[in-house]
């Protein structure tokens, strides 16, 4: 069973342009949450998902992100005109169901920098 | 809304000396507590979970931590360090309804020789 695969796991973007981060949840999980770390700063929560829907976008910024979880294929983090504080490693974890005792599975990341 | 605080952002310790992380947090309900470790340039581990019963839980490389309500916090502790356990360490709390993890600001361990 593979564990949660992100890819890229490194991505160069000029400002402006758009970065696609993908995220391929563990065999049999449903549930997907994005978070971004910062240099010298802990794990921020953005985004939480479930097939098909957005259970809680409470840490997305309100302009240029944006986030998915389709039926079929791997949840995707959207970030449209990249700037240079966009600059961070972004992961994604994946859970089978939404308890609270449930563990969350990392995936390696995706190190983004804006140049 | 819960919140975690890390109190310490790094520790340097000599190998085969005994080590505590520091965690407290704060919720209005009951949480799930969780201690995660993160080695160089790689993704999230889990390290130990506590979710009920005994307030003392263990991870299977030496590492324990105790759950202590009245405090509200969840030290990770271990009694002899190596080399190898030098990475960055996350502690983290999930309502006991689920939904998100929310992380502490990390605590980076240096372990030397």
């Amino acid at each position: 069973n593979a564990g949660v695969m992100q890819n890229p796991r490194h991505l160069v973007r000029r400002r402006g342009q758009e970065a696609r981060l993908r995220c391929s949840p563990m065999k049999g999980h449903s549930h997907v949450y994005w978070y971004r770390q910062l240099p010298e700063e802990g794990l921020k929560f953005m985004v939480y998902l479930q097939k098909e829907n957005i259970i809680d976008e409470s840490g997305m910024p309100k302009e240029r992100f944006s986030a998915e979880f389709p039926k079929e294929g791997p949840s995707i983090l959207r970030i449209q005109q990249v700037v240079r504080g966009d600059s961070a490693a972004y992961f994604c974890a994946s859970s089978p169901d939404r308890t609270g005792d449930t563990e969350a599975f990392f995936g390696q990341g995706t190190r983004l920098t804006v140049v | 809304a819960q919140s975690v605080t890390q109190l310490d952002s790094q520790v340097p310790v000599f190998e085969e000396a005994p080590v505590e992380l520091r965690c407290n947090y704060s919720s209005s309900v009951s949480v799930y507590l969780f201690w995660y470790v993160q080695y160089p340039n790689q993704g999230l581990q889990l390290l130990l979970k506590y979710l009920s019963g005994s307030t003392l839980v263990e991870s299977i490389n030496g590492f324990e931590a105790e759950f202590n309500k009245s405090q509200t916090s969840f030290h990770l502790r271990k009694p002899s360090v190596h080399i190898s356990d030098t990475a960055e360490y996350f502690c983290a709390v999930r309502a006991g309804q689920g939904g998100k993890l929310i992380f502490g600001q990390g605590t980076e361990l240096s372990v030397k020789p």
